[in-house]
């Protein structure tokens, strides 16, 4: 089974800084296709889950440039370069390649 | 304008059954595999089943195995999930998600109903 590992899971932000979170899988999450299948969720307080990223590092619609992915093979990060009040919530990452697997979640508060 | 609507939550007693239903808009329904995601109260979230396009395939977490049929009609454009023999533990809320148009692929997870919420207590 793939195991979806975030850290860390709770990360206090002061507005305007940036925030770091780690996604590792204990699978390579390269797919026979030659892509990656590891998509970012957003989920604020109250709310559905958002796409935020998917395949790695590409934003989806709407989603604003602050947010960045990055990474390869077992090893994935979500940036955010300026946190904004609006980016509180839970983030998860989640692979496609070897079926469907969440991260536990990292939860992002303002200090 | 992509909509996913689910319906059919409530209270039941362990042991009990309930369908969760999920209407789709906005796209063309019978061209994507589609997912139920669950969220307990106050954790994570977790894949629960997703099946294919003309529902010919099928696939599941382990703990709800057995237990949940998920299912869909494609004229109705909608994505069912029958559950039986609840348990304590399947308290949730729980999402119908666009899953892919393929196995895997770009599209994966990009559009969440609002979720339901199903409760088993005595």
């Amino acid at each position: 089974d793939v195991v979806m590992t975030q850290s860390p899971l709770s990360l206090p932000v002061t507005l305007g800084q940036p925030a770091s979170i780690s996604c590792r899988s204990n699978h390579s999450l390269v797919h026979s296709d030659g892509n990656t299948y590891l998509n970012w969720f957003q989920q604020r307080p109250g709310q559905s889950p958002r796409r935020l990223i998917y395949e790695v590092s590409n934003r989806d619609s709407g989603v604003p440039d602050r947010f960045s992915g990055s990474g390869s093979g077992t090893d994935f990060t979500l940036k955010i370069s300026r946190v904004e009040a609006e980016d509180v919530g839970v983030y998860y990452c989640m692979q496609g390649t070897h079926w469907r697997t969440f991260g536990q979640g990292t939860k992002v508060e303002i200090k | 304008e992509v909509q996913l609507v689910e319906s059919g939550g409530g209270l039941v007693q362990p042991g009990g059954s309930l369908r969760l239903s999920c209407a789709a808009s906005g796209f063309t329904f019978s061209t994507y595999w589609m997912t139920w995601v669950r969220q307990a109260p106050g954790k994570g979230l977790e894949w629960v089943a997703n099946i294919n396009r003309d529902g010919s395939e099928k696939y599941y977490v382990d703990s709800v195995k057995g237990r949940f049929t998920i299912s869909r009609d494609n004229a109705r454009k909608s994505l069912y999930l029958q559950m039986n023999s609840l348990r304590v533990e399947d308290t949730a809320v729980y999402y119908c998600a666009r899953d892919s148009m393929t196995t895997v692929n770009t599209d994966l997870f990009d559009f969440w109903g609002q979720g339901t919420l199903v409760t088993v207590s005595s």
